[in-house]
């Protein structure tokens, strides 16, 4: 299974709403990502989590809040969003240097996000 | 730092002519190189990757790629293209003690004309 599952596949919310995207994956792999994506722009790397730790965080607005429950499942809770944060949230995996060799990240089909 | 440049935002190619997507890459230790391929409204996917060892790699759908360090470059080609070929393309740069930075170029929108 070299799958990487992401549930919304659409959502719509209020810039008062608050929403959660989930990530799941059950390759073993012990680094997870987000990335967003804008039309016609490359990924671009929101966080990363490595064994269930916050490892890296490009420097996103606190109204994104991630949260890894397990080595499997990777959250992205949204709070008072605004317009231009509509854009395709992309969920990926990886195996961690420490516990094999890292080759690629999976990706899942994202969330296609619109803030309105 | 890290980084890597798709030349051409855009290519068209007629069907079933060679296709030749350009990246070049800058990276201060060897590097780890990927291609990736994204139809509208999907996911990446993976075409092909370089890490160690032999420098031409083949991947699925029967894409290529060719790393020259002398020339930092990583350049993805097929002999001849579908129409399915076309998708939106992403050259990518990592490196094993950092897989958590993987760093993707602007990309390159391919289409492909009857």
């Amino acid at each position: 299974d070299t799958e990487v599952t992401q549930t919304p596949k659409h959502l719509v919310m209020g810039m008062t709403n608050k929403k959660s995207l989930k990530c799941e994956q059950h390759m073993g792999h012990r680094a997870m990502y987000w990335y967003k994506q804008k039309a016609k722009k490359p990924p671009e790397l929101m966080f990363v989590y490595s064994y269930e730790k916050l490892s890296i965080n490009e420097s996103v607005p606190s109204r994104f809040s991630p949260e890894c429950p397990n080595s499997s499942l990777l959250n992205l809770h949204l709070h008072a969003l605004q317009p231009e944060d509509s854009a395709l949230y992309l969920c990926a995996s990886s195996q961690h240097p420490q516990t094999g060799d890292f080759t690629e990240a999976f990706f899942g089909q994202g969330t296609r996000l619109t803030v309105v | 730092a890290q980084s890597v440049t798709q030349l051409g935002s855009h290519v068209s190619v007629s069907e079933g002519a060679l296709v030749l997507l350009r990246c070049n890459y800058s990276s201060s230790v060897p590097p780890y190189l990927f291609w990736y391929v994204q139809y509208p409204n999907q996911g990446l996917q993976l075409l092909l990757k370089y890490t160690t060892g032999a420098t031409l790699v083949k991947g699925i759908n029967g894409f290529e790629a060719e790393f020259k360090k002398s020339e930092t470059s990583f350049h993805l080609t097929k002999p001849s293209a579908h129409m399915s070929d076309a998708a939106e393309y992403f050259c990518a740069v990592s490196r094993y003690s950092s897989a958590s930075k993987i760093i993707f170029g602007s990309g390159t929108r391919l289409s492909i004309r009857p």
